[in-house]
């Protein structure tokens, strides 16, 4: 059980085009949904959080315009890059919890965003 | 000073080997610590929880130092498939919002046959 997808696993895009990034809990409701960047090297790095129905809390320094996230049901969550450039090509991770209050989180297999 | 902080390695070691990892984190309140595997593109994957009288699965032992703010992993009789990045990984409380987790950049270990 706890299994998290994403989808896609990968995408290439052109400079200033829009990508959506769908992160769905396909055996469990997660009332929470992280969503994490990483680069080449570095660690995960936390990028926003969703609960269910809110808005979802950014990190300082991330751009909420830029990177909209949706968490309209407890099975699905949304990352959309808009007007990608090549500086955020990174590997994108969602996870999500089952409750607020706990720290286990399930990992999405991850979605490797290239902007050309 | 980092929230969470690993040597990076890499660590090559022959199989059969022992090898420890160890990790500090600067948040006092933190309550819960983990280590994740994570292969070469692919996403973390939670190896253990550890716990404050130290735990073991298997080959793998995690210890706890909350005076310290130290933490420690040690895999013995290391296989080829134990070669990952070992992230340290820490929970920051938060009042009246979600826990976070901080995650440590990793330490790369490279298992030699």
């Amino acid at each position: 059980g706890a299994v998290v997808s994403q989808h896609p696993s990968w995408v290439i895009c052109k400079s200033g085009t829009s990508v959506k990034i769908e992160c769905r809990s396909l055996d469990f409701q997660a009332t929470t949904m992280f969503w994490y960047r990483q680069f080449p090297k570095q660690s995960l790095m936390l990028m926003a959080t969703s609960n269910e129905g809110s808005k979802a809390t950014y990190e300082q320094g991330v751009e909420k315009d830029k990177f909209l996230i949706n968490h309209a049901s407890l099975t699905l969550s949304t990352l959309t890059v808009t007007s990608a450039h090549p500086e955020d090509s990174s590997f994108y991770i969602c996870s999500a919890s089952r409750f607020r209050s706990t720290d286990t989180q399930y990992f999405g297999p991850g979605t490797r965003l290239t902007v050309l | 000073r980092k929230e969470v902080e690993q040597d990076p390695g890499p660590f090559n070691v022959p199989e059969g080997a022992t090898v420890a990892f160890n990790c500090t984190y600067s948040n006092s309140a933190s309550q819960s610590f983990f280590w994740y595997r994570q292969d070469c593109r692919k996403e973390p994957k939670l190896l253990m929880s550890v716990y404050s009288s130290g735990n073991e699965d298997g080959r793998f032992t995690a210890q706890l130092n909350r005076a310290s703010q130290y933490i420690s992993l040690l895999i013995r009789d290391s296989k080829l498939s134990d070669s990952a990045t070992y992230l340290c990984v820490v929970n920051k409380p938060l009042v009246g919002a979600t826990n976070k987790l901080i995650f440590g950049t990793g330490t790369l270990l490279a298992v030699q046959p």
